[in-house]
């Protein structure tokens, strides 16, 4: 089934602990999306990506990292979890310059304490 | 820096009765998207909305653009328990973003529908 795959769906992390949250798409889509939600706040956008092999910045880009080796896969990656990091984060893809909007993955729920 | 509001937050309704959901944003847009979220659930596309004007329908929900006013508004028509959700409005597309695409998210419109 055409979509995208996060993993894990949820997950407890021990404070200052490196986590990597997986995002992978199967639709050839070219840019890719992480964003968090919070309560009273909506989705942020933290980093995108265009294109295979780069990456920007979004809203709240500060403590994490991304990387797009290939079109498939956009890893989000915390190098030392805070407790300000829990949150639901949801994976999104869509096609170059698309009227489509995005395609949206089920979500990380991720609680650091 | 775009910015999207959306009022009200929270909308308790009866069963049959109408009532429109606004979004207004702050720099020229010529892209809107309508999004519905269940509890504990991903987002779900409801209406894209790509020109001044333009009006699009699914069952009780309605989606209109004034590109001039930077308003969007998602009406709901003798709502039903099934439409309680969160509805997200997104904006993008020009001035925002380059060649990508970005969009930003209001905050979110929490109804509940009662019986």
């Amino acid at each position: 089934i055409a979509g995208i795959t996060q993993a894990p769906t949820s997950q407890i992390l021990a404070a200052g602990r490196r986590m990597t949250l997986r995002c992978t798409q199967d639709m050839r889509h070219n840019a890719m999306y992480w964003y968090r939600q919070d309560l009273g706040l909506g989705l942020r956008l933290i980093h995108y990506s265009n294109t295979a092999g780069t990456t920007g910045k979004g809203e709240v880009p500060d403590g994490y990292s991304v990387s797009r080796a290939n079109t498939d896969d956009f890893p989000l990656t915390l190098a030392s979890a805070v407790p300000s990091q829990t949150s639901v984060y949801f994976c999104a893809s869509s096609r170059d310059r698309t009227n489509y909007g995005y395609t949206f993955g089920s979500g990380t729920r991720l609680t650091v304490v | 820096e775009l910015k999207v509001e959306q009022n009200p937050l929270f909308l308790s309704m009866q069963e049959g009765k109408n009532y429109t959901i606004y979004c207004n944003y702050s720099t020229t847009s010529d892209r809107l998207y309508w999004y519905r979220q269940d509890p504990g659930k991903s987002l779900e596309s409801l209406f894209v909305l790509l020109s001044n004007g333009a009006v699009k329908q699914e069952g009780r929900l309605m989606a209109s653009l004034d590109t001039k006013a930077r308003l969007s508004t998602l009406h709901i028509t003798a709502a039903v328990h099934d439409l309680s959700a969160t509805y997200f409005c997104a904006v993008g597309g020009q001035g925002y973003g380059g060649a990508t695409n970005k969009l930003i998210f209001g905050t979110g419109t929490l109804l509940a529908v009662q019986p």
